[in-house]
């Protein structure tokens, strides 16, 4: 069993349709973060986040330390916003390294 | 904005041949990273460097090597390349531990 888990593998939705993603994790954390990969594969940073909720412009992630699980949503979904989502947790220890997901890729259609 | 910068973008090389993955940050972050991630696969560490002069092998075993002289560059080589080594390779930076981890575009290496 992998120790960040993610749902669904795959998602599809129309345009304007609110999305959510799902990160649960089974190790002892510093932060969680969520992370965009296009299809070119670069990856950008969305958020890090340790407790809460956290929100940019139309996406919103929020986490329970307690239930060892964190959200992903995307408001009013557009095409753009076709990518694969990587839930990553920092381990930490001392090193604080990052414990990547299989990634959950969202396809947008118009 | 994230200054970090992979080149090349796309690599086809032949078997045998040696190879250097470039990595360079404007950020002045000490902590650098290399990723190996399979298509459809998750990424997994092959390098880490906390500074100039400290490298560390990281949780998936590579036959790569890296070297950090200095703070910008973060250089990967693989002396002999084969088709095992058909993967796409991304560099990351922190700033310290704790904080959020700026990626690099990645460079896809084919070696045929």
């Amino acid at each position: 069993k992998n120790e960040v888990e993610q749902s669904p593998q795959n998602l599809t939705a129309q345009e304007g349709e609110f999305i959510t993603i799902n990160c649960s994790y089974s190790v002892g954390i510093s932060a969680l973060h969520w992370l965009q990969q296009h299809p070119g594969g670069g990856i950008v940073s969305l958020f890090m986040l340790s407790s809460g909720k956290k929100k940019h412009g139309r996406l919103i992630a929020t986490i329970n330390i307690q239930e060892k699980h964190s959200s992903l949503h995307i408001t009013a979904s557009h095409p753009r916003d076709s990518a694969v989502y990587i839930c990553a947790v920092g381990d930490g220890h001392n090193t604080d390294k990052l414990i990547f997901g299989t990634g959950t890729r969202l396809q947008v259609f118009p | 904005e994230a200054d970090i910068y992979q080149t090349p973008r796309y690599l086809v090389i032949g078997t045998g041949k040696k190879i250097t993955l470039e990595c360079s940050q404007t950020m002045g972050h000490d902590k650098m990273y290399w990723y190996q991630q399979d298509p459809g696969m998750e990424l997994h560490l092959i390098h880490y460097s906390y500074g100039v002069n400290s490298t560390e092998k990281g949780d998936l075993s590579s036959e790569s090597t890296v070297s950090r002289i200095r703070t910008e560059h973060f250089p990967l080589t693989l002396e002999s390349a084969r088709p095992s080594h058909t993967s796409q390779y991304l560099c990351a930076t922190r700033d310290r531990v704790g904080t959020e981890a700026f990626f690099g575009q990645g460079t896809r290496l084919t070696v045929v």
